[in-house]
């Protein structure tokens, strides 16, 4: 069965703290891993990764994918409160569907 | 930015009720979907649409759920004799192409008395 695991289940730091998530997936013929926050509503698209090895970066976060190892880790430098949310991890495969992880709850204090 | 809408925001129905949701996906978008998501669980995948039919659908999606879009322009999930466990928030997503990152909306919370 597909599934995708992100660890840790809690973060909570102080501002300008560096953070790494955690997702390690198993999911059928794997296509894409993407990375989503979460505030109060809608999760909010961050990266999309489909290659090994290749950092995608916005800003403060970055993002990187390894395909052999079956993981990826989402990194939020200099920490600010706005960071504050759930962090999801999702897997595509040759389907339509994405398969999401339990998320990462990360809270910034000042 | 163009961004996926939901309506309603909230929507409250006793047991056995047929509610619709809706959704307006972006607006060049080809490829819809409805999540939910049961209050402290993950993200579950109900049903993907495309050319104006299913293109997957999972366990969830029984014969109580169904999906249509009426107009250019709003996709809706319909589910029949609504039970309690369906109360959850429920996304709808669209992506321009199959294989491109969706986009979510702002959920409808549905909570079945």
């Amino acid at each position: 069965e597909d599934k995708v695991v992100q660890s840790p289940l809690s973060l909570v730091v102080h501002e300008g703290d560096t953070v790494t998530l955690n997702c390690s997936y198993e999911v059928t013929n794997f296509r894409s891993l993407l990375w989503y926050k979460q505030e109060k509503k809608a999760p909010t698209f961050l990266f999309m990764l489909t290659s090994s090895g290749i950092e995608k970066k916005s800003g403060r976060l970055s993002s990187i994918l390894d395909k052999k190892e079956l993981f990826s880790i989402l990194n939020i430098t200099a920490t600010q409160t706005g960071d504050s949310a759930i962090y999801l991890c999702a897997g595509g495969g040759n389907t339509d569907k994405l398969i999401f992880g339990t998320g990462t709850r990360l809270q910034v204090f000042p | 930015e163009p961004e996926v809408t939901q309506t309603p925001s909230h929507q409250v129905t006793q047991m056995g009720q047929e509610v619709i949701l809706r959704c307006v996906p972006i607006s060049n978008h080809l490829y819809f979907y409805w999540y939910r998501q049961i209050l402290g669980q993950k993200v579950e995948f109900l049903v993907s649409f495309y050319n104006n039919e299913i293109s997957e659908k999972s366990e969830i999606f029984d014969d109580q759920f169904s999906v249509e879009r009426p107009d250019g322009s709003n996709f809706t999930l319909k589910i029949r004799s609504t039970k309690l466990e369906d109360s959850a928030m429920y996304f709808c997503a669209s992506t321009p192409g199959g294989r491109g990152p969706q986009h979510f909306g702002d959920g409808t919370r549905l909570s079945i008395l």
